[in-house]
């Protein structure tokens, strides 16, 4: 089945800084690739999304590229903010299977 | 986006018991997950809700310990049956968005079992 692994763990940047969270899939299948970010306490949000017939995607400050070939995927933000920080989690689907696999997380402190 | 709730949100069980927990859309949708998320932890898929049939369960997941219903396009139960302090979590519902791609979460029910 599908693996997802998630680098890095967590991430301290100073406010203004860009941070970039990295992530690898293992199924070639997959093709449908979110990021969500989950505030404590609270449900993960979806924040982005990139399908495999794209190679990035930005939304303001927030960027996600993807490599098909390697089976990587990013996620940058740029000019970060305190209110940035949360656990940012990537997730892959497989096409006509609707399931996410999640990675493992993504701890981001932006300290002011 | 679909507005999702469920109920309860938080509960304190003893070991042994069983809960059911509920997801409720405010609109029709085709799919409808439940995931667990262990404290600290990611997000594991447990299964996927049919309407009118049964689950599909993931590998580590079974119909006796986690029986799902699905009785319509806007609602959908977990019961966690038997629990054990290690069914102590977080449990999510998340429904497809119109895309039929993207997927929103519910607000969660945080379980713990005594």
């Amino acid at each position: 089945g599908e693996n997802v692994e998630q680098h890095p763990s967590t991430l301290s940047v100073q406010e203004g800084d860009s941070a970039v969270i990295k992530c690898t899939y293992s199924d070639s299948a997959s093709n449908y690739f979110p990021w969500y970010k989950q505030e404590l306490g609270k449900r993960p949000q979806l924040i982005i999304d990139i399908r495999s017939n794209v190679g990035e995607k930005k939304d303001q400050r927030i960027a996600v590229t993807l490599n098909k070939t390697a089976k990587h995927f990013s996620l940058h933000i740029t000019e970060t903010q305190p209110e940035d920080s949360a656990v940012y989690f990537c997730a892959a689907s497989i096409w006509n299977t609707d399931k996410l696999i999640f990675g493992t997380g993504t701890r981001l402190q932006v300290f002011p | 986006s679909a507005v999702i709730s469920q109920k309860p949100s938080r509960d304190i069980c003893q070991r042994g018991t069983s809960l059911t927990i509920q997801c409720q859309v405010d609109s029709q949708v085709t799919m409808m997950f439940w995931y667990r998320q262990q404290p600290g932890q990611s997000l594991t898929l447990i299964a996927t809700a049919n309407q009118g049939s049964e689950a599909t369960y993931e590998s580590g997941f079974v119909i006796d310990k986690f029986p799902i219903s699905r009785p319509n396009l806007t609602f959908s139960t977990l019961t966690v049956s038997n629990m054990s302090p290690e069914d102590s979590s977080i449990y999510l519902c998340s429904v497809g968005g119109s895309s039929s791609y993207e997927q929103y979460f519910g607000p969660g029910t945080r379980l713990t079992v005594t």
